[in-house]
């Protein structure tokens, strides 16, 4: 099983730039979420999803939106990079009071 | 006041030793609890679930505490595969995951 996969696993972006970060699940989990890890930091929530259509924002939404038209998919959008988006991105997804499930994460630099 | 606090640590103790570090939270509405693994900021990984009976998986040992607020972990017979660092995670009545910051433990041989 795959189980959540994100892409890509690496992505040098220049300041100003625009980019998609990947996410799917093939567990069939109503619940998905994005966080960022910052170097010495825990997971902070962006955004996350309870269903199909239906997002909200978490602890830092600034400078990025999401949409979730299927089930599977979540994708994660930066807008203008900026230095501080520089950080690990990991997509998670789960059926809401339960364990959640990672994908390997996403090493974003912003330069 | 965070959601989620942990004690970062570290914690650095010899193979064999026991070490046991906490974790509260601000949520009394939290409805299931659980500790992950991460190493070098790699996904993090389930450890175990955290039982309100308190539960055991081999060396590992995890208790909540609802009344102060806490849930706790104890490594018995350290192992050198042990060192990582700790997230605690609660998952309150709305579903968004809270994360600690997580406590660092480092086994040396």
């Amino acid at each position: 099983n795959a189980g959540v996969t994100q892409t890509p696993k690496f992505r040098i972006l220049k300041i100003g730039q625009s980019m998609t970060l990947q996410c799917t699940q093939d567990m069939n989990h109503n619940y998905m979420y994005w966080y960022r890890q910052d170097p010495g930091m825990g997971l902070k929530l962006i955004y996350y999803s309870v269903g199909a259509g239906i997002t909200d924002k978490g602890e830092v939404p600034n400078g990025y939106n999401v949409s979730r038209s299927t089930t599977e998919d979540f994708p994660l959008r930066l807008e203008l990079a900026a230095p501080s988006q520089t950080s690990v991105y990991f997509c998670a997804s789960n059926t809401g009071n339960t364990e959640a499930f990672f994908g390997q994460g996403t090493r974003l630099t912003v330069v | 006041r965070k959601e989620v606090e942990q004690d970062p640590g570290p914690f650095n103790v010899p193979e064999g030793a026991t070490v046991a570090f906490n974790c509260t939270y601000s949520n009394s509405a939290s409805q299931s609890f659980f500790w992950y693994r991460q190493d070098c900021r790699k996904e993090p990984k389930l450890l175990m679930s955290v039982y309100s009976s308190g539960n055991e998986d081999g060396r590992f040992t995890a208790q909540l505490n609802r009344a102060s607020q806490y849930i706790s972990l104890l490594i018995r017979d350290s192992k050198l595969s042990d060192s990582a660092t700790y997230l605690c995670v609660v998952n309150p009545y709305d579903y968004k995951l809270s994360f600690g910051a997580g406590t660092t433990v480092t086994v040396r041989a």
